[in-house]
Order: structure tokens, then C-alpha cells, then sequence
């Protein structure tokens, strides 16, 4: 069973790093069939993607957020890991980690989620 | 970037009865090389992440009870409840994956 947890600090200080690690199970991220996804919620609000990496570690990210993201790999501990710099109030969301399939399929696993804030 | 519009924004339907949402994409999002439509449909319970039903348009994910369907080709795109359970009460949102940033619909809101 595919499993993803995201992991990370509860609360970030404006203008510093945001940073969250994804942890899989049950399946690898060196798999090439996948991509390893980022989404968030504000509060209240609907699902943005953010970006995804793939196991060659190419990367597709959101333009809206204007070249503060960056995601990487872990291989040896199968996880794979946000960075979102210059934080605002505006980036307070639930962070979700997920899996997507390089067919066309629509993620299909997803993590719990994990609520950030930023406030000083 | 493609925009997804979904309609209504919420609905009201009986136990029972049939809930019908919309999904419409600003472009096309048929991928002509396997003639699939790269859009899937998720519910989201409150406080929960979203659960794929539907992808490639109308392909039920494993699991996914019958009573959801999915239609639709090219830019217009339609889930069906055919009979509303009250553990459906949840945000259904479409996202097309055909284009980076892949984009979801803004949410429609189903009750009973």
C-alpha cells in the first residue's frame, strides 16, 4: 500500500525558508513512471498545484510562485522535499505531497497534509 | 495556463437523488497521441486530502464506488452521483494534468 506523509515546521517567520519533506512507502520514487507532486489549500480556499519533480529529478513548477520554489530528491531515504523561500503571510496553507502517474493519470496518492503558517 | 470553471459553485440534492457537476477547460485537454483526456475528478471530505475518483475523463479509480461517474471529451467534462449518500457531502473539484501548472477547478460544494 502507497503511503505519503508530509513532515516539517508548523510555523515559519516572514520572509524566511519554508521547507517540508515528503516521506513514500510502498512505492519508489526512482520509479520512472511517476512524478512526486506538491499542492496546497489556503484556509478556506481551493487546491493550487505547486510544482513536481520526476525521478531524473526535472522539475515543473507553478510561474505564480515567481522562482521562490524549488524541490529536490532523497533517494536513499525515498522522500522528496519542498523549499519555498521569502515566505508571506500569503503562503499560510495546508501542504499536501502526492503521487502522479506519467500516463495522464490525476494523482492518485496523497498525504494527509501538513498546516503551515507564517507569522512572526 | 489553462482554466478550469466548474458549476455550479454548490448544490443541494436529497439522499438518494442524482448530483450532477460540470467541468469546462479553456483548451482542450485530449492528448491525441492515446486519445485520453488527461482530467480527473476528486471529492474532499473537511479536513481531508482529496480522493481521486474519476481519471483519464471517465475511468473509475479502484475502490470508487459506482454510483460516480465521469463523461466528457475535449474541453467539457461532467461527474454524476447517481444516487447521493451522506458521506458524499464534500468539495468535488476537477484538475486537468494535460498542461503545466496543472490547474483545478475553483471547488463546487455539494450538501444534502
Amino acid at each position: 500500500q502507497v503511503q505519503l506523509q508530509e513532515s516539517g515546521p508548523g510555523l515559519v517567520t516572514p520572509s524566511e525558508t519554508l521547507s517540508l519533506t515528503c516521506t513514500v512507502s510502498g512505492a519508489s520514487i526512482t520509479g520512472q513512471v511517476y512524478f512526486w507532486s506538491w499542492t496546497r489549500q489556503r484556509p478556506g480556499k481551493g487546491l493550487e498545484w505547486l510544482g513536481h519533480i520526476y525521478y531524473s529529478g526535472t522539475t515543473a513548477y507553478n510561474p505564480s510562485l515567481r522562482g521562490r520554489l524549488s524541490m529536490s530528491l532523497n533517494t536513499s531515504k525515498n522522500q522528496f522535499s519542498l523549499k519555498l523561500t521569502a515566505v508571506t503571510a500569503a503562503d499560510t496553507a495546508v501542504y499536501f505531497c502526492a503521487r502522479a502517474d506519467y500516463s495522464g493519470k490525476a494523482p492518485d496518492y496523497w498525504g494527509p497534509g501538513i498546516l503551515v503558517s507564517v507569522s512572526s | 495556463d489553462i482554466v478550469m470553471t466548474q458549476s455550479p459553485v454548490s448544490l443541494a440534492v436529497s439522499l438518494g437523488e442524482r448530483a450532477t457537476i460540470n467541468c469546462k477547460s479553456s483548451q482542450s485537454v485530449l492528448y491525441s497521441s492515446n486519445n485520453k483526456n488527461y482530467l480527473g475528478w476528486y471529492r474532499q471530505r473537511p479536513g481531508q486530502p482529496p480522493q481521486l475518483l474519476i481519471y483519464w475523463a471517465s475511468t473509475r479509480e479502484s475502490g470508487v464506488p459506482d454510483r460516480f461517474s465521469g463523461s466528457g471529451s475535449g474541453t467539457d467534462f461532467t461527474l454524476t452521483i447517481s444516487s447521493l449518500q451522506a458521506e458524499d457531502v464534500a468539495v468535488y473539484y476537477c484538475q486537468q494534468v494535460y498542461n503545466t501548472p496543472w490547474t483545478f477547478g475553483q471547488g463546487t460544494k455539494v450538501e444534502i
